[in-house]
């Protein structure tokens, strides 16, 4: 079975591009997250989609940072424009859950790591 | 409010040795308990969960965690450790809900 796959696996950039990250979750999965991981404030969850619909937003950062999932396979996590301080490595998540039941187990990708110059 | 506390950095073991991985929670209501291992550039894999029964939770790779209500902990513990065990493990708490709070992690090193 493929498990969650998440595209590019590193990825350079100037300050002011933008970036966009590409997640497919595990099929027939129902719940993806996007994670941040950094040295300073550890794994923080960016937002929550269920069935495809934002239900959590409250750790996106601020306006330069969104997030669709536009079918059930595939979802983007877009910065602009990218800053330095977004340096990290960006983690997608799926999880069977299609109604945020607790103890679901989250299984994550392999992550992109992002470098801002 | 929520939050799960992992204190110690790193853990250092010889190979064959027992090996603890400390997690203690503060949460209001009955958590989800998770443990995942994270290995150089790679994603988080999951270890084990609590979910409710059996205090004793047996997961991947040989590993598993006591959950203890009174003392609020979830370590996690492996009898005798591997040098393929080296990575960061985390802790993770979840309520009755999809959210994971995370530990800040534990690097376990295994020496041969």
């Amino acid at each position: 079975d493929a498990g969650v796959i998440q595209s590019p696996r590193h990825e350079v950039t100037e300050m002011g591009q933008e970036v966009t990250l590409r997640c497919k979750p595990i099929s027939g999965h129902n719940s993806l997250f996007w994670y941040r991981q950094t040295m300073m404030r550890g794994l923080e969850l960016l937002i929550y989609f269920n069935n495809n619909v934002p239900i959590d937003d409250s750790g996106m950062p601020e306006d330069r940072f969104s997030a669709k999932m536009p079918n059930a396979s595939f979802s983007t996590l877009k910065i602009q424009p990218s800053e330095p301080r977004d340096s990290a490595v960006y983690f997608c998540a799926s999880s069977p859950s299609s109604g945020g039941a607790g103890g679901d187990t989250q299984y994550f990708g392999p992550g992109t790591r992002l470098t801002v110059l | 409010a929520q939050s799960v506390a992992q204190p110690e950095d790193q853990v250092n073991v010889a190979e064959g040795n027992p090996l603890t991985v400390k997690c203690t929670y503060s949460v209001s209501g009955n958590p989800y308990l998770f443990w995942y291992v994270q290995y150089p550039n790679r994603g988080l894999q999951f270890l084990l969960k609590y979910i409710t029964g059996d205090n004793l939770v047996k997961g991947s790779y040989g590993f598993e965690a006591e959950f203890n209500k009174s003392q609020t902990s979830f370590h996690l513990k492996k009898p005798s450790a591997l040098v393929s065990d080296s990575a960061l493990y985390f802790c993770a708490v979840s309520p009755k809900k999809y959210k994971l709070s995370f530990g800040a992690g534990t690097t376990v090193t295994v020496r041969a």
